[in-house]
């Protein structure tokens, strides 16, 4: 069974600094990978996605991704946050064949200081 | 181009009555799912649906969960009855079928309360 482990609960920065979130899955098959955001009062938005090819990734708002295939890893970062960034990420991985559904780890709570 | 909708936003009912959730995914998306939150716990799957067909349920937690997409288009969740540990957030979202790269697009979310 797939699992994904988000060993971050909760972040709290100082804007301008610069963040790392950690995504580690568990899987024995080719997966896709995603960051998701829920910023306060909205509804989940992909932030960005890995499907194949170069293992880094950038998606919206100055975020990027890192696929670390020896590693089962998909680090979120971004060099230097801004206030606007506060809100819960989520790493999400599915099986590239076969079933659909998404398993998602336990979510991150960012929040960052003025 | 309008988004996954959901309805309600809120709903709060006592244990023991009927709730029904509705999901309306992006026009042409075949591919609907639902998941739930359950509050301090990750989002988890409950089901797929690829046009009006059930293609995987293996998340359904119990027979009190009854999931519709006749035509193909909208869908519902209903709860019947209700307990307390139905309570969370209950997410629809929808994809594009037959790409393997595909991605979800969430709605909104229902929050439901059970007292």
């Amino acid at each position: 069974a797939q699992s994904v482990s988000q060993h971050n609960h909760h972040v709290i920065l100082s804007e301008a600094a610069s963040l790392e979130l950690g995504c580690n899955y568990s899987y024995g098959g080719t997966v896709n990978l995603f960051w998701y955001v829920q910023y306060p009062g909205q509804h989940l938005q992909l932030l960005l996605k890995y499907f194949s090819g170069d293992p880094l990734v950038k998606g919206i708002k100055g975020f990027e991704a890192e696929f670390i295939k020896s590693k089962f890893s998909f680090n979120l970062r971004k060099p230097s946050v801004q206030w606007s960034d506060t809100a819960e990420y989520f790493c999400a991985v599915n099986a590239r064949t076969g079933r659909r559904a998404l398993t998602f780890g336990s979510g991150t709570r960012l929040q960052v200081q003025p | 181009e309008a988004g996954v909708t959901q309805f309600p936003s809120h709903s709060v009912i006592e244990k023991g009555q009927t709730v029904t959730l509705r999901c309306d995914p992006i026009s042409g998306h075949d591919n609907l799912y639902w998941y739930r939150r359950v509050m301090g716990k990750e989002i988890k799957f409950l089901l797929h649906f690829v046009k009006e067909s059930k293609q995987d349920e293996s998340g359904m937690p119990n027979n009190r969960f009854l999931a519709e997409r006749t035509g193909g288009t909208y869908s519902t969740l209903k709860v019947q009855p209700a307990e307390l540990e139905d309570s969370g957030v209950y997410f629809c979202a929808s994809s594009q079928a037959g790409l393997y790269q595909e991605t979800q697009y969430f709605g909104p979310g229902t929050r439901l309360l059970v007292l």
